[in-house]
């Protein structure tokens, strides 16, 4: 099975804060994503890597940057973190060979930014 | 107007008994469509796809309406095990296979 780890289940930050939320999966797989999900507004994505050290931005990457140096690995960084930031981030990965929607998801990490 | 819209529910069932909800999308490039569960305080997970035909799997039959732009689920002979959130999601192949998520229609099966 593929297993995507996030690297913390709960999170707390103050204002201000540079926080980083790693993500790993072990399936080899090229995709990577960044997910957030608040109450009502469904999972919102903040950035994608389709391959190492390539990256794009999703719908709502203010605020926000991302570092995917090894396959394997792709970091969320929130440069300075805002209490708008407050919400459930999920990582998600896919293969470029399989359907695109298939998307294996990290258990996620509650972020809270007092 | 959100781009994929769903009724967040709660829809409460009795034990055995069939429940359907629809997801409307406003793109009518859209061209693909799924089906996620998301159990409470749990990822999402793929649950079906939805092809034009429409399709069955087990107890889960998905539907797709171009027409009228919008996607159903419908649930047969509930099972506690399925209550959860059931996000929907439109795939625009023509965005670079973005995907947009629903917000979410939460389930509640009661015995």
């Amino acid at each position: 099975d593929v297993k995507v780890t996030q690297s913390s289940r709960y999170l707390v930050k103050r204002t201000g804060e540079k926080v980083f939320l790693e993500c790993v999966q072990d399936m080899d797989h090229e995709n990577m994503f960044w997910y957030r999900q608040d109450p009502g507004l469904g999972l919102r994505l903040i950035y994608f890597s389709y391959d190492v050290k390539m990256k794009e931005k999703g719908d709502i990457p203010e605020g926000y940057s991302v570092s995917r140096e090894k396959k394997e690995r792709f970091s969320l960084i929130l440069e300075s973190a805002s209490t708008n930031q407050t919400s459930m981030y999920l990582c998600a990965s896919s293969s470029r060979t399989a359907l695109l929607e298939k998307l294996f998801f990290g258990s996620g990490t509650q972020l809270s930014v007092l | 107007r959100k781009e994929v819209e769903q009724d967040p529910g709660p829809f409460n069932v009795p034990e055995g008994a069939t429940v359907a909800f629809n997801c409307t999308y406003s793109n009518s490039a859209s061209q693909s469509f799924f089906w996620y569960r998301q159990d409470c305080r749990k990822e999402p997970k793929l649950l079906m796809s939805v092809y034009s035909s429409g399709n069955e799997d087990g107890r889960f039959t998905a539907q797709l309406n171009r027409a009228s732009q919008y996607i159903s689920l419908l649930i047969r002979d509930s099972k506690l095990s399925d209550s959860a959130t059931y996000l929907c999601v439109v795939n625009e192949w023509a965005a670079g296979n973005k995907l947009t998520f629903g917000g979410g229609t939460r389930v509640l099966v009661k015995p």
